[in-house]
């Protein structure tokens, strides 16, 4: 079934530091991209839409020049965490659709620790 | 989107089957319903969707009712790894396909 890569899964940093989160998918093209994030004991809550070749669509109230994203090819999306505070601490997971109308498949996330 | 309602928590005993339901009246007739679970410190793994008929596959079967309003996710013989939040998701079947999650079901499967 598809697959979809999540890299790293672990990172602590001082805080003021920007922090790249990769997302891939290895057996399949995705041409979109999506970024949740989930606090503790809290449900996903969805970032943005990352679209290869174009500008990411954030969701309202997420700050699109604190958490970049990048989809430059159709199996690669990254986002990143600039000047990351302790308030930015949460688990990062990412979702690539197949296309064709399949499901969603999902990475095992990012956990993100800011000291 | 439609809005679900799912219960917050249920017990199973293991080797028994889960029945875990979700409540979608709200939902459009091109919405499919979409079952996903996470695991505790993983992403979400998709299970299984449908949009009319009842479906079944190698993990779980998806009953929805003949009005659509609501269905069910049976495991039928679940096991301590299937305790996860089991989340119940209309989505389009066209558009921005952006799942909107909501609460889930704690399912706890007890030995």
């Amino acid at each position: 079934g598809a697959v979809v890569s999540q890299h790293p899964s672990r990172v602590i940093c001082k805080s003021g530091t920007s922090v790249k989160i990769e997302c891939r998918s290895l057996d399949f093209q995705a041409t979109t991209m999506f970024w949740y994030r989930q606090f503790p004991k809290q449900s996903l809550m969805l970032m943005a839409t990352s679209n290869e070749g174009s500008k990411a669509t954030y969701e309202q109230g997420v700050e699109k020049d604190k958490f970049l994203i990048n989809h430059a090819s159709l199996t690669l999306s990254t986002l990143t965490v600039t000047s990351a505070h302790p308030e930015d601490s949460s688990f990062y997971i990412c979702s690539a659709r197949v296309p064709g109308g399949a499901p969603q498949h999902f990475g095992d996330g990012t956990r993100l620790s800011i000291l | 989107d439609a809005k679900t309602t799912q219960p917050t928590s249920m017990d199973c005993a293991e080797g028994r089957a889960a029945n875990l339901p979700c409540n979608h009246s709200t939902i459009s007739g091109n919405e499919y319903v979409y079952w996903y679970r996470q695991i505790h410190s993983q992403g979400p793994q998709y299970i299984i969707h449908g949009l009319k008929n009842n479906e079944t596959n190698e993990m779980a079967s998806l009953i929805i009712t003949e009005d659509r309003k609501s269905s069910t996710l049976i495991l039928p013989h679940a096991t301590l790894r299937d305790t996860a939040v089991y989340y119940c998701l209309p989505l389009s079947g066209a558009g921005s396909y952006q799942l909107t999650f909501g609460k889930g079901t704690k399912l706890s499967v007890i030995p």
